[in-house]
């Protein structure tokens, strides 16, 4: 049973579409992320969500919107996507008193052509 | 503003081997340190992690060693195997609400067999 899963897991689409990532985590942690990993691997927090409440919004184009209908759910909305907006974005839940390090889902690799 | 600095960015290993890598970062406040491993189409996960009341915690083969005065904290994988070769991130956080995880560069490690 998977603990962080995340949908798709390859994404390619045009430039100027609007996708959505989705993210579901199992392990009953009140905080889940979105981070960004580009081409030379590096990761960069995007969004914090704790219990539902964004916490965490990084220097984020306002084309990134990310919602949390509950606390094991946390989605990626992007719209007008760029070529620019090309990496691999994943999803990660914990970070709370007990668990400070994050548990990762596998990625979602988002190619705008 | 980097804020955690990691070393080398890539690693060649004999078999039975240590590999050694490092990382250095600014901020004082700082007081969680994880090692994260990733593996090709994989999302990074927790390999061990410190906290700065200890100089050394060992999991294994794997080893954290910390240098508060130095700012610096440093992996050990004794015995490498090739199964270890990887992407290893060092990160750091302050714990507490939102415990955002500031990421290292990355270092590949290959270990030859």
């Amino acid at each position: 049973d998977t603990a962080v899963s995340q949908t798709p897991k390859y994404l390619v689409t045009q430039m100027g579409n609007d996708k959505s990532i989705k993210c579901e985590q199992n392990l009953g942690h009140d905080t889940m992320y979105w981070y960004k990993q580009d081409s030379k691997k590096f990761l960069k927090i995007m969004f914090s969500y704790n219990n539902k409440e964004l916490i965490i919004n990084e220097t984020v184009p306002n084309r990134f919107s990310p919602k949390s209908p509950d606390k094991a759910h946390l989605n990626l909305h992007i719209n007008s996507l760029e070529l620019g907006d090309s990496a691999v974005y994943f999803c990660a839940s914990g970070g709370s008193p007990g668990h400070y390090g994050y548990t990762f889902g596998s990625g979602t690799r988002l190619t705008v052509v | 503003q980097q804020q955690v600095k990691q070393s080398p960015q890539s690693l060649i290993v004999q078999k039975g081997g240590i590999s050694i890598i490092n990382c250095a970062y600014e901020n004082t406040a700082f007081d969680y340190f994880p090692w994260y491993q990733q593996f090709p189409g994989k999302g990074p996960a927790l390999l061990i992690a410190i906290r700065p009341d200890v100089s050394e915690k060992k999991e294994g083969r794997f080893t954290i060693s910390f240098n508060k005065s130095a700012k610096q904290f440093s992996l050990h994988i004794m015995d490498s195997q090739p199964g270890d070769s990887a992407t290893y991130f060092c990160a750091a956080s302050i714990v507490g609400y939102g415990n955002k995880l500031v990421f290292g560069a990355g270092t590949i490690l290959r270990v030859k067999s």
